[in-house]
């Protein structure tokens, strides 16, 4: 069965970078026909897509964060990565991974999500 | 961007009534359009996409459709697993979500 599990720091200072990690089992990221990507939610700004990204190194990112944004993807040992560089606390958020649907953004199996927090 | 928009935000109902959520996309997304269910402390889940196809292992009770920039997502006998947030989700271009409707208690 498939899992995702998110892990990072749940506190980051402003203007640092924000790194987080996603475990998968139950399904391999090597070869995967299925997109995987990063979501956040927050009270003030809702479900905000971050990026997407397939076993080919095909990235996509939300324009609003494209500058400050590197999804990754590390099939050897199946994880999953984020990076945001610059945070402020807008981005304190609670951090989603997930599995797409193959081919088009419909998010199928979520994590559990990971809290950050940006505050000094 | 396409914004979505839901109404109403806060929805009170009791088991078995007939509930309707509406969603309106800021331009046509023809039926690139899904739906979730969110209870407290858990990620969302997919409940339907395509605007009207429902998600393997979703109850029947729940059903959706509309097309271009209207939307709804029925609920035809609320049952007492149903009481969360629900959001509608386009992804025609990216994706984006709507505010949410929260579904409680009357």
């Amino acid at each position: 069965q498939l899992q995702l599990q998110e892990s990072g720091p749940g506190l980051v200072k402003p203007s640092e970078t924000l790194s987080l990690t996603c475990s998968v089992s139950g399904d391999s990221l090597r070869g995967s026909p299925y997109p995987w990507g990063w979501i956040r939610q927050s009270p003030g700004r809702g479900l905000e897509w971050i990026a997407t990204i397939f076993y080919t190194g095909k990235t996509y990112y939300n324009p609003s964060l494209k500058s400050r944004v590197t999804i990754s993807l590390d099939a050897s040992r199946n994880q999953l990565s984020l990076r945001l560089t610059s945070v402020t606390a807008a981005d304190t958020a609670f951090y989603y991974c997930a599995r797409l649907r193959d081919g088009v953004q419909i998010w199928t199996k979520w994590g559990q999500g990971t809290l950050v927090t940006v505050s000094s | 961007d396409i914004q979505m928009t839901q109404s109403p935000s806060t929805l009170s109902a009791s088991v078995g009534d007939r509930v309707t959520i509406t969603c309106r996309a800021s331009q046509t997304i023809n039926d690139w359009l899904a739906w979730y269910q969110q209870k407290p402390g858990t990620a969302p889940r997919l409940l339907i996409y395509k605007a009207s196809t429902l998600e393997s292992g979703v109850p029947s009770r729940f059903s959706g459709s509309g097309s271009g920039t209207e939307f709804s997502l029925t609920i035809s006998s609320l049952q007492p697993d149903d009481f969360a947030t629900y959001y509608c989700q386009q992804y025609i271009l990216y994706s984006t979500f709507g505010q949410g409707t929260k579904v409680d208690i009357k």
